[in-house]
C-alpha cells in the first residue's frame, strides 16, 4: 500500500518564527489533507489539498503530485500552534482510505 | 450543529467483553470513517463508509464490525474486547463532494483489562 512520511519528526521553535512541515508519499494520491492534533487530543482539519496551492490566514499548503510530496507552511507561529501535524493520503486504492504518516511534533515556545 | 458525536468518551473493558462506540454527525455528510491511535502512532483506519449501506474494510479491520443504515450514525461493535484494542477510537466524517476534508470527534478512550 502508500506510503506516508512525515519530516521532521520533532521541531522546537520560539513564537514568532517561521517552519515548514514535508509530506513525501509513494504514490499517485487523489486525497491529501493535513490536520493538526491539540495538546488535548482534538483532530482539526487544515487543508483538503490533493494538488494545487491553499492558504488559510498564517498557514499555507502546497502539494506537488507529480512529485509525491506536499508542505505545509507556518508563518509567525504561536503557542497554540504546538500539538502534532498529521498528513493523510488516499490513493488508487481508494480516495477515502485514508493512510496517515506518523506525525510530526511542533512545540512552539513563548 | 453539534458535528461529529461519539459516545461515550471513557470505556473499561474485560477480556472477552462486546461493545458498542457511537458515532453520529448531523452535517449529512456521506463519507464516515473510524480511526484507533496507538502511542506514537499516527491513525489507523478502520472501517469506512461512503453512503449508508455501503462499508469497506481500512488497514486494521480485525476484530471490528459496522454498519451503515443511515446517513447520520455509524456506530463500531468490539465484538470480543482484546488487550490489544486498547486505545483511542476516532470516528470523522465528510461530504462526499467537493473539497472538503474529515471533522473528527473528539474520540473514545477504551482500555481493555
Amino acid at each position: 500500500g502508500i506510503q506516508v512520511e512525515q519530516s521532521p519528526p520533532d521541531l522546537i521553535l520560539q513564537e514568532g518564527a517561521n517552519s515548514t512541515l514535508r509530506c513525501n508519499f509513494s504514490d499517485s494520491v487523489n486525497n491529501l489533507q493535513w490536520f493538526h492534533q491539540n495538546p488535548w487530543g482534538q483532530l482539526i482539519n487544515l487543508f483538503y489539498i490533493p494538488s494545487g496551492t491553499k492558504q488559510n490566514g498564517r498557514l499555507s499548503a502546497t502539494t506537488v503530485a507529480t512529485e509525491r510530496y506536499s508542505l505545509l507552511y507556518i508563518s509567525s507561529s504561536q503557542t497554540t500552534d504546538s500539538g502534532v501535524y498529521f498528513c493523510a493520503v488516499g490513493g488508487q486504492g481508494g480516495s477515502e482510505k485514508l493512510v496517515f504518516g506518523k506525525g510530526m511534533k511542533l512545540t512552539v515556545n513563548p | 450543529n453539534a458535528g461529529v458525536t461519539q459516545t461515550p468518551k471513557f470505556q473499561v473493558l474485560k477480556t472477552g467483553q462486546s461493545m458498542t462506540l457511537q458515532c453520529a454527525q448531523d452535517m449529512n455528510h456521506e463519507y464516515m470513517s473510524w480511526y484507533r491511535q496507538d502511542p506514537g502512532m499516527g491513525l489507523r483506519l478502520i472501517h469506512y463508509s461512503v453512503g449508508a449501506g455501503i462499508t469497506d474494510q481500512g488497514e486494521v479491520p480485525n476484530g471490528y464490525n459496522v454498519s451503515r443504515s443511515t446517513t447520520e450514525d455509524f456506530p463500531l461493535r468490539l465484538l470480543s474486547a482484546a488487550p490489544s484494542q486498547t486505545s483511542v477510537y476516532f470516528c470523522a466524517s465528510r461530504r462526499g463532494t467537493g473539497v472538503y476534508g474529515y471533522t473528527f470527534g473528539s474520540g473514545t478512550r477504551l482500555t481493555v483489562v
